[in-house]
């Protein structure tokens, strides 16, 4: 299994610009879900899924869309991006148990210039 | 709404030291509580976790105490080494929701 994984890496954006960070997992994990990380504040949800064709919004959810067509897939949509989206992104995946594991990817590391 | 603190970091030691990582929730009902681990350049990974008050959650030597009458879920070790440098982040689900994170704490141990 590859797990959880991210792509891309690394990127910079200038303001206004728009991308989507994509994240897939291969466990058949029901939950995924979206954070960001910046210092001193932990991870922060940004959006999260309990299934294919379902999406919620976590605690940061503005500036962000996602969706959920298929269970293994749950890209992140930048529509216009803003510095202050500069960040670390991290999607995660677990199964259905809310004590189960989560799972994370390696991150996206985002500029916004 | 939940809630997790830490204490703040950078937490600095020399190696074999014991270390504790203070860890406090504010949660409605039974929340689940783990430990999270991140070395540089890396994601999450899963320490350890408890269910249920009382349990301890174990693993690399780290240990942790889910305290319901003091919402305390701390982070011990009884002689840290330098591969243990890393960011760790306490963190709580309740009832279905996601991860509530505390801030994080960066540990250095020093040779």
């Amino acid at each position: 299994n590859a797990g959880v994984t991210q792509t891309p890496k690394f990127q910079v954006l200038k303001t206004g610009q728009s991308m989507t960070l994509q994240c897939a997992q291969d466990m058949n994990h029901e939950y995924m879900s979206w954070y960001r990380q910046d210092p001193g504040m932990g991870l922060r949800l940004i959006h999260y899924s309990v299934g294919a064709g379902i999406t919620d919004q976590g605690e940061v959810p503005n500036g962000y869309n996602v969706s959920r067509s298929t269970t293994e897939d749950f890209p992140l949509r930048l529509l216009s991006a803003a510095p202050s989206q500069t960040s670390v992104y991290f999607c995660a995946s677990r199964g259905t148990s809310y004590n189960n594991e989560q799972f994370f990817g390696p991150g996206t590391r985002l500029t916004v210039l | 709404g939940n809630s997790v603190t830490q204490m703040e970091g950078p937490v600095t030691l020399s190696e074999e030291a014991f270390l504790t990582i203070n860890c406090t929730y504010t949660a409605t009902g039974y929340p689940s509580l783990f430990w999270y681990v991140q070395y540089p350049g890396e994601g999450l990974q899963l320490l350890l976790k408890a269910t249920k008050a009382d349990d301890k959650g174990s693993n690399k030597g780290f240990e942790a105490t889910y305290r319901k009458e003091t919402t305390s879920f701390h982070l011990e070790k009884g002689s840290v080494q330098v591969s243990d440098s890393a960011v760790y982040f306490c963190a709580l689900s309740n009832a279905g929701n996601m991860l509530t994170f505390g801030g994080g704490t960066r540990l250095m141990v020093k040779p």
